[in-house]
């Protein structure tokens, strides 16, 4: 139980375009999910925090018109990169938490903007 | 803020040997610290989770120890073998629903 997904793992897009991601929990109603960032050889950084239903929290410092992150459902979220440029290239987590309070971290996805 | 330090950065051991990996945390103030094992290019494996109340926990061939005066933990692989090759990453969590991360320890075990 508590698997979660993402879709696509990887996507390679032209500067300028927008790329969504979705973050789906298979098995459990997620409450609350969460994006996260990896650059190479780095931490996890949290980018925002969002509740079914909800407008996100985002972290200081990341661009809530350039993230866009929706969360229409208890299973689904997504994160749309608006007009991408080679700096938002990085490793994409999502995570999602039931009533347990517990994090379940999807796989990622590796976006590459040209 | 929540800053989380892992130490070594990288380590490289023959098969067999045992092994320590150390984080720190600066705000002693935690609900719970977790670590995680993170494979190249994929997301992250649950490995063992500590609550701020609890001095250790053990599974298979990991144990991990919290210190949370002093603020630190350690995850102890014994016997590691080379399907251990992996980055670890420490995490914790503070009062809110966050994870905070370390830049994690990658390590190499070989044959």
């Amino acid at each position: 139980g508590a698997v979660v997904s993402q879709h696509p793992s990887r996507v390679i897009c032209k500067s300028g375009t927008s790329v969504k991601i979705e973050c789906r929990s298979l098995d459990f109603q997620a409450t609350t999910m969460f994006w996260y960032r990896q650059f190479p050889k780095q931490s996890l950084m949290l980018m925002a925090t969002s509740n079914e239903g909800s407008k996100a929290t985002y972290e200081q410092g990341v661009e809530k018109d350039k993230f866009l992150i929706n969360h229409a459902s208890l299973t689904l979220s997504t994160l749309t990169v608006t007009s991408a440029h080679p700096e938002d290239s990085s490793f994409y987590i999502c995570s999602a938490s039931g009533r347990a309070d517990t994090q379940y971290f999807g796989p990622g996805t590796r976006l590459t903007v040209l | 803020k929540q800053e989380v330090t892992q130490i070594p950065a990288a380590l490289s051991v023959p098969e067999g040997e045992n092994l320590v990996l150390n984080c720190s945390f600066t705000d002693s103030a935690i609900y719970n610290l977790q670590w995680f094992r993170q494979d190249p290019g994929k997301g992250l494996t649950s490995l063992l989770l500590i609550q701020s109340s609890q001095r250790e926990q053990t599974s298979g061939r990991l144990n991990a120890s919290l210190d949370k005066s002093s603020g630190r933990s350690t995850l102890y692989i014994a016997a590691s073998q080379p399907g251990d090759s992996a980055t670890y990453l420490c995490a914790v969590k503070d009062s809110g629903y966050a994870l905070n991360f370390g830049k994690g320890t990658s390590l190499l075990v070989t044959p």
